[in-house]
């Protein structure tokens, strides 16, 4: 396994239209996070997932976002109407999510988000 | 609320020791990590530590926790030009929950 992945890694879009993103977790993996990242700023987190389950949202998570993680698996994140203050880095990260030990989160490449 | 604090910048020659410190305000704070960023690309975890050690080394890396002041500090020895990049401090309280980070210290080794 060669780690967490992004997809797309950049995105352009333009103000009032709709992304998704994709993040694949480290196999077995049971915990994702997303988080975001401005520029000069450290990662602030969004939300977080166990297995399907959404379990936690932060304030920065306005209604236009939406994760999902249907089967436990990979997730989506899904800005819609985008304004130009979403331009930003996306970072998804994964951890065992199970007990004992640290539970480490590993951290994807991050898809680069621009709007125009 | 939980607040991580560091410094901006640091400025290194080749070969010296870098130390980047940090402070934290959540006193529950359990897990303190370190992760490096380098431009363009995610975080890469370099190093973790429990509230319940003073000091852990790997390899060129030491990490010192006062948990008294709140205050964690990372030690590069030998600082190498490969070592440029931002760092950051990042807390959580509890196992499996949300890291909180700082803004980054950034790294520069002056060759």
């Amino acid at each position: 396994d060669t780690g967490v992945s992004q997809d797309p890694r950049h995105k352009i879009t333009k103000r009032g239209q709709n992304v998704t993103f994709r993040c694949d977790p480290i196999s077995e993996h049971n915990r994702l996070y997303w988080y975001r990242q401005t520029l000069g700023q450290g990662p602030e987190f969004l939300t977080y997932f166990q297995n399907e389950a959404q379990l936690e949202k932060s304030r920065l998570l306005s209604d236009r976002f939406s994760a999902e993680r249907p089967k436990g698996s990979f997730s989506t994140l899904e800005i819609q109407r985008t304004e130009q203050g979403d331009s930003a880095m996306y970072l998804c990260a994964s951890s065992p999510g199970t007990s004992g030990g640290t539970d480490t989160q590993y951290f994807g490449p991050g898809t680069r988000l621009t709007v125009l | 609320g939980e607040d991580v604090e560091q410094s901006l910048f640091l400025s290194v020659r080749e070969g010296d020791s870098s130390v980047i410190n940090c402070t934290y305000t959540d006193s529950s704070s359990t897990y303190l990590y370190w992760y490096k960023q380098e431009p363009g690309a995610g975080l890469q975890l370099l190093t973790y530590i429990f509230s319940n050690m003073d000091m852990k080394q790997d390899q060129r890396l030491t990490v010192l926790l006062n948990k008294k002041d709140k205050h964690l500090s990372l030690r590069i020895a030998d600082t190498q030009t490969g070592d440029s990049a931002i760092y950051f401090c990042a807390e959580s309280p509890f196992r499996n929950t949300p890291l909180v980070f700082g803004k980054g210290t950034r790294l520069s080794v002056i060759a």
